[in-house]
Formats: structure tokens, sequence, C-alpha cells
């Protein structure tokens, strides 16, 4: 079982719906969780972080965790032509360690 | 405030050769963490360094390996270049304050081994 899981994807949208990335991680010591945006070519950005159960919005983006799950996700409302990216899962281990998702790819369309 | 740098952006070397990459980081930050990233494999930790200690290691051969200078800038360097070493390296720098552990990424080092 890998640490961090992600579905490759592509995920496709059209323009304006709500995109809905989930993760499943396997460490139930992991207290840190961070989702990046990585354009092709370019390095991962950090666009959100969550630490405690629930909700947590910033503009367009909500992360949600459930730490009894072991799932995290990521939602982007109104999606425009500008997210489609790769977006990555990263969780802090109990080891300390930021391990990473593979990856799931988002294409939205207009 | 800058961000992360590294250097350089592009590198071609060959087999056998060994390399240095260097990244500075946020100013303030004093965690620098390396990262390898392959299409295959996709994000791999490296290493960690704090206040010039080595906080943490992936599992990659001895042939990589880093150090943190007083002000924090951090070199990385692998030995013996093999071709599967061909990757996007990244360095993330982090304050590791408060019990918030946010890590930003430099732009990276293309290494293309032939």
């Amino acid at each position: 079982q890998k640490e961090v899981e992600q579905n490759s994807g592509p995920l496709s949208v059209p323009e304006g719906a709500i995109a809905s990335l989930n993760c499943t991680y396997s460490d139930r010591g992991s207290q840190s969780f961070f989702w990046y945006r990585q354009y092709s070519g370019k390095s991962p950005e950090l666009i959100m972080s969550i630490y405690s159960n629930g909700d947590k919005e910033d503009g367009r983006f909500t992360a949600q965790l459930n730490k009894a799950s072991q799932y995290v996700s990521l939602l982007i409302r109104d999606s425009q032509p500008s997210d489609s990216a790769t977006y990555l899962c990263a969780v802090k281990t109990g080891f300390q360690k930021l391990v990473f998702g593979t990856g799931t790819r988002l294409l939205v369309s207009p | 405030k800058a961000g992360v740098t590294q250097t350089p952006r592009y590198l071609i070397k060959t087999r056998g050769q060994q390399v240095t990459l260097s990244c500075s980081p946020i100013s303030g930050h004093r965690s620098v963490s390396w990262y390898q990233q392959t299409p295959g494999q996709g994000l791999q930790f490296l290493f960690e360094y704090f206040s010039e200690t080595q906080r943490n290691k992936g599992n990659f051969p001895g042939r990589f390996s880093g150090r943190q200078f007083s002000n924090s800038r951090s070199e990385m360097n692998v030995s013996t270049l093999e071709l599967g070493d061909s990757a996007l390296y990244l360095c993330a720098s982090s304050s590791r304050t408060g019990g918030f552990d946010e890590q930003y990424f430099g732009p990276g080092t293309r290494l293309t081994v032939t």
C-alpha cells in the first residue's frame, strides 16, 4: 500500500464546475496535510495546508480533512482553464517526512 | 520576500561524473529539504537539513549527499552519476516554527545524465 494515494486522472471538468480531488494516506500518525499545484515544467506551488479535521476555505479552494477515514480532499469551485494542472497531495507522516502522492491531473475545458 | 532559489537551473553531465546543486532558502527559513522528481516515481524525498544538521533521510543510495551552511543555504551532491539520476531536483524551505511546516519549493534544477 502506498503511503499517499491519488487517482492519476485526468479529471475533466467544464469551466465553472466544481472539481473534487481526493487523497488517502496510510500513516495514522500524520498531522499535517498539504495540496500543491504543479503546472507542466514548473515546480510545485503550495495552495492549501490543513492540520485539523473539517474544512478550510481559501478563495475558490476548500480543503477537507477526515483523520478517522485517513482522507483529504480539495474542492475547486468555479473551475477555470487556468486551474488545469497536476495537483499533488502531501502528508507529513509520523516520521516527519513529507510524502507526496503521484498527483491528479485536472483538465478544465472552456 | 524573495523565494527559494536554486542554481544551476539546467545541467548536463556524463555517467560517472559528480554534480553539486545549490539551494538558497527563503530568508528566515532554517529548514531545507531536497526532492527528486521523475515521471515514473513522482516526488521522492531525499533529505532534510535544519540548522546544519540532517534531520531526515529518504531511501536513496549513499551517492546522494547534502549539507547545510550556517546561513541556511544548502547543497546536494551526487557522485558517480547514473543515467537513472536524470531528474528534476527540487529544494524546499520551511520555517519549522509554531507547529506549522509549510514547504515552499524553488524552481528546480533539471539534471540530464548522458
